[in-house]
């Protein structure tokens, strides 16, 4: 048990360029969620995976943010043509199942320039 | 909406000294609250409370949830400087089915600073 790896640690881009994330959730976890962090706030959920199946989305994830898990293991959170208001702390977290609490990973900080 | 609200915001103490960190909740279909100490980067796993007055306990970390009163408290006794951190609130809801939601939703947090 490795915990739960997320990569890039940082990542500075500029505005309208496209951002890509990858999280390796503990492994065995059925459950992978990922989560937004902005400075002073808690974690703001985004979305979440059972296996490979996408089984929620907040509105908070507009047409331009997209997260996969192909296979039911790592996942990748794509945001397209990002904004300033896009910066944040990106969390991943992952659990055993429904009823286990999430472990979270350290993060993908975005800055948007 | 969901809604957690932590207090206070922030605290300073000094080693030795105990905190008593409050979180209280509205949510529909309650189905846990759990705690998290966030030191810069992950938050790490600390509680998570079902059950009305069961108090959990890890060292000198204790919490126990009120579910009448809506609320829940995070104790820590004998504070050291390695516990300044924020302490994150965050509650689960069950869906029709009765398994969680899948989403768990945060309160700010509270900073806590442990002086020397």
């Amino acid at each position: 048990d490795t915990g739960v790896s997320q990569n890039p640690r940082h990542k500075i881009t500029k505005r309208g360029q496209n951002v890509t994330f990858r999280c390796d959730p503990i492994s065995e976890h059925n459950r992978l969620y990922w989560y937004r962090q902005t400075l002073g706030q808690g974690p703001e959920f985004l979305t979440y995976f059972q296996n490979e199946a996408q089984l929620e989305k907040s509105r908070l994830l507009s047409d331009r943010f997209s997260a996969e898990r192909p296979k039911g293991s790592f996942s990748t959170l794509e945001i397209q043509r990002t904004e300033q208001g896009d910066s944040a702390m990106y969390l991943c977290a992952s659990s055993w199942d429904r009823d286990s609490p999430l472990h979270f990973g350290n993060g993908t900080r975005l800055t948007v320039t | 909406e969901d809604k957690v609200v932590q207090s206070p915001l922030s605290l300073v103490v000094h080693e030795g000294d105990t905190v008593t960190l409050n979180c209280s909740y509205e949510v529909t279909n309650f189905r846990s609250l759990l705690w998290y100490k966030q030191e810069k980067k992950a938050p790490t796993f600390l509680f998570m409370l079902t059950s009305s007055g069961i108090e959990k306990k890890s060292g000198r970390l204790s919490s126990i949830l009120d579910k009448k009163e809506l609320f829940s408290i995070l104790n820590i006794t004998a504070t050291q400087t390695g516990d300044s951190a924020v302490y994150l609130c965050a509650v689960d809801r069950s869906n029709a089915g009765g398994t969680s939601y899948g989403k768990l939703t945060f309160g700010q947090g509270t900073i806590l600073t442990v002086h020397p």
